[in-house]
């Protein structure tokens, strides 16, 4: 089973951008799918994207269109998730997700990471 | 985009009880369809995929059914540590969307 493990908690100003790391172990990272998704307090679940890092393809919901960059770095099993144009509505849990299986599902999560924009 | 709606939106349910939570899909998404439950602040944990497929590790008191449109996940005899939050999810289209999320909570 893998483990994902993501930065901390960040606190960001409006506008400001913010790049969210999840470090990959216990099995081969370019074998799978890492998919971000986000929930804001009190709020369900939402999908953000995913990046393939064998293919270094991504994939991203239209509403975080040109926003949003996922990444992968395969030499250190990291992906890496950027958020620009930050607003007080992007204040969410971000996670990180193992996509495996056909078809897909999440079966390793991230613990989470807290963004919080505030002036 | 591919919509799921779930239902209800919450329950009050005991200990022992039978739960039945559904999840109806904007389209056909096949079996394309998994069940998570989430505990406030932590991350979600996959219980079903392919929408009847018990993941490792997860007791067998929870079921999924259904193929299409219509979804049920069902847990047979309530225990106290199934009080939580769960949601359905497609992975048949990208984007991959949620349901809203039932939460079950102790009566």
């Amino acid at each position: 089973q893998v483990q994902l493990v993501q930065s901390g908690a960040e606190v960001k100003k409006p506008g400001s951008s913010v790049k969210v790391s999840c470090t990959a172990s216990g099995d081969t990272f370019s074998r799978f799918t890492i998919a971000w998704v986000r929930q804001a307090p009190g709020q369900g679940l939402e999908w953000m994207g995913r990046i393939v890092p064998i293919f270094n393809s991504t994939n991203y919901a239209q509403k975080f269109q040109g926003r949003v960059t996922i990444t992968a770095d395969r030499s250190t099993s990291t992906a890496y998730m950027e958020l620009s144009s930050l607003r007080s509505e992007d204040t969410a849990l971000y996670f990180c997700a193992r996509g495996a299986g056909t078809p897909y599902y999440f079966d390793s999560w991230g613990q989470g990471a807290l963004i919080t924009v505030s002036s | 985009d591919i919509q799921l709606t779930q239902s209800p939106s919450s329950l009050s349910a005991s200990v022992g009880d039978r739960v039945t939570i559904t999840c109806r899909a904007s389209q056909s998404i096949s079996s394309y369809l998994n069940w998570y439950q989430q505990k406030p602040g932590r991350a979600p944990k996959l219980l079903i995929n392919a929408a009847s497929s018990l993941h490792s590790g997860v007791p067998s008191r929870f079921t999924g059914s259904g193929s299409g449109t219509d979804f049920t996940l069902t847990i047979s005899s309530l225990q106290p540590e199934d009080f939580a939050t769960y949601f359905c999810q497609q992975s048949y289209n990208i984007p991959w969307t949620f349901g809203q999320g039932t939460k079950v909570d102790i009566k």
